[in-house]
């Protein structure tokens, strides 16, 4: 069974710009978490999408954005890229909606450069 | 809320020793306790987690952490590391009411094993 896929895995974009990073869960699974990694913040939860609906969401600016399409794949955007959004930024999928009973399998991530 | 502290940054030690990674918790109501291992250009991978019953909790990979709540610890052992266990460790936290995941994660511990 493919794991969870990320697309693109490197990026570079500069101040101001748009960005959208894809991800496609373990086929089966409903649910996609995304989450930010930062050497200056550590890894801090971005969101939960699970049937096309956000189900929980952490606490980032308006300008991070995510949906879910029927197939499960899920992409998020952040616009008005600022220096301070240079992460890795990492995918979860679950087969339910995440909980502790419930196993989150990652992707590699996207590792976004903003210059 | 709910914070995480880790309180060793790197933890250097030689193949086949004994490893201790420590993590204390702070919350004012019940969580479960998670650890997560993070090889290089991977995303994160669940080694064990707490949820009730018993307090020590085996997981993959030969690790194994114990719950102390009087302590609000959950440190990870290993009584004999391999080269490949060098890695990124991160604990985490979620609340065990209100039916939100949403985990907070401390800053990380890098386990560098000798050879």
């Amino acid at each position: 069974k493919a794991g969870v896929t990320q697309t693109p895995r490197y990026l570079i974009k500069t101040r101001g710009q748009q960005v959208t990073l894809s991800c496609s869960p373990i086929s089966g699974h409903r649910s996609v978490s995304w989450y930010q990694q930062t050497p200056g913040q550590g890894l801090q939860f971005l969101f939960e999408y699970f049937s096309e609906t956000q189900r929980n969401k952490g606490n980032f600016p308006g300008r991070f954005s995510g949906r879910q399409f029927s197939n499960s794949r899920s992409e998020m955007n952040v616009s008005t890229l600022e220096l301070g959004d240079s992460a890795l930024y990492l995918c979860a999928s679950s087969f339910r909606l995440a909980g502790a009973q419930e196993t989150q399998y990652f992707g590699p991530g996207t590792r976004l450069l903003v210059l | 809320a709910q914070s995480v502290t880790q309180l060793d940054s790197q933890v250097p030690v030689f193949e086949e020793a004994p490893v201790e990674l420590r993590c204390n918790y702070s919350s004012s109501v019940s969580v479960y306790l998670f650890w997560y291992v993070q090889y290089p250009n991977q995303g994160l991978q669940l080694l064990l987690k707490y949820l009730s019953g018993s307090t020590l909790v085996k997981g993959i990979n030969g690790f194994e952490a114990e719950f102390n709540k009087s302590q609000t610890s959950f440190h990870l052992r290993k009584p004999s590391v391999h080269i490949s266990d060098t890695a990124e460790y991160f604990c985490a936290v979620s609340l065990s009411s209100g039916g939100s995941y949403i985990p907070t994660f401390g800053r990380g511990t890098s386990l560098i094993v000798h050879p």
